[in-house]
């Protein structure tokens, strides 16, 4: 297996701009997490889905943050509109159950001008 | 505050040294597991062990966990300079009503060839 695939790797934007960031989990895996991590704050959980159910968003920052499930194999971050603060590196983990192992993508790293 | 918190928050080693790094934690767990994060990437999970387990091996990673004194300590045996990361533990506990994990912040090794 690949492994958890992320894409963008790296995303440079301006200020208003919309960004999806994008995640193929590891197949077989239920559990679907998306974080993000600075150094001031390291590392949060924005959310995460079971079975493609959303069970937790209470770390999304605010309404600008939306994130789907659509399928067992693919899940979007989106930021509309982005905000300097957005800046971080942005990780997509999977895992077989919500408490079992996680395996972390190699993240996207966002810059917002 | 957090419910996984490691101590120290950073270590300095020279290499062939052990490097001893702990987690404290404030409810219940089911398991606790150990990431380590090396720079620009993902977390990897390095060991779980359950609450009903005290001491765990894997290579030169050992662990134990003593759930009287809600502890848990992860030892590198006779460090390398590619140990040098982040090392992270992360929790089911109570707070999240055992649904998910909760991350440490972390304690940042360096190993000094």
């Amino acid at each position: 297996d690949a492994g958890v695939i992320q894409s963008p790797r790296h995303e440079v934007t301006e200020m208003g701009q919309e960004v999806t960031l994008r995640c193929k989990p590891i197949s077989g895996h239920n559990s679907l997490f998306w974080y993000r991590q600075t150094m001031m704050r390291g590392l949060e959980l924005l959310i995460y889905f079971n079975n493609n159910v959303p069970i937790d968003d209470s770390g999304m920052p605010e309404d600008r943050f939306s994130a789907k499930m659509p399928n067992a194999s693919f899940s979007t971050l989106k930021i509309q509109p982005s905000e300097p603060r957005d800046s971080a590196v942005y990780f997509c983990a999977s895992s077989l159950t919500p408490v079992a192992a996680q395996y972390f993508g190699p993240g996207t790293r966002l810059l917002v001008l | 505050s957090q419910q996984g918190e490691e101590d120290p928050q950073a270590l300095s080693i020279q290499e062939g040294e052990n490097a001893t790094m702990n987690c404290s934690y404030k409810t219940s767990i089911n398991n606790l597991q150990w990431y380590r994060q090396n720079s620009g990437r993902g977390l990897v999970h390095l060991i779980l062990i359950r609450s009903n387990e005290r001491e765990k091996h894997s290579g030169r990673l050992r662990v134990t966990l003593d759930t009287s004194k809600k502890s848990s300590s992860l030892l590198i045996t006779a460090s390398r300079a590619a140990d040098t990361a982040s090392y992270f533990c992360a929790t089911d506990g109570e707070e999240t009503s055992g649904s998910r994990l909760t991350f440490g912040e972390g304690t940042q090794l360096t190993v000094n060839p």
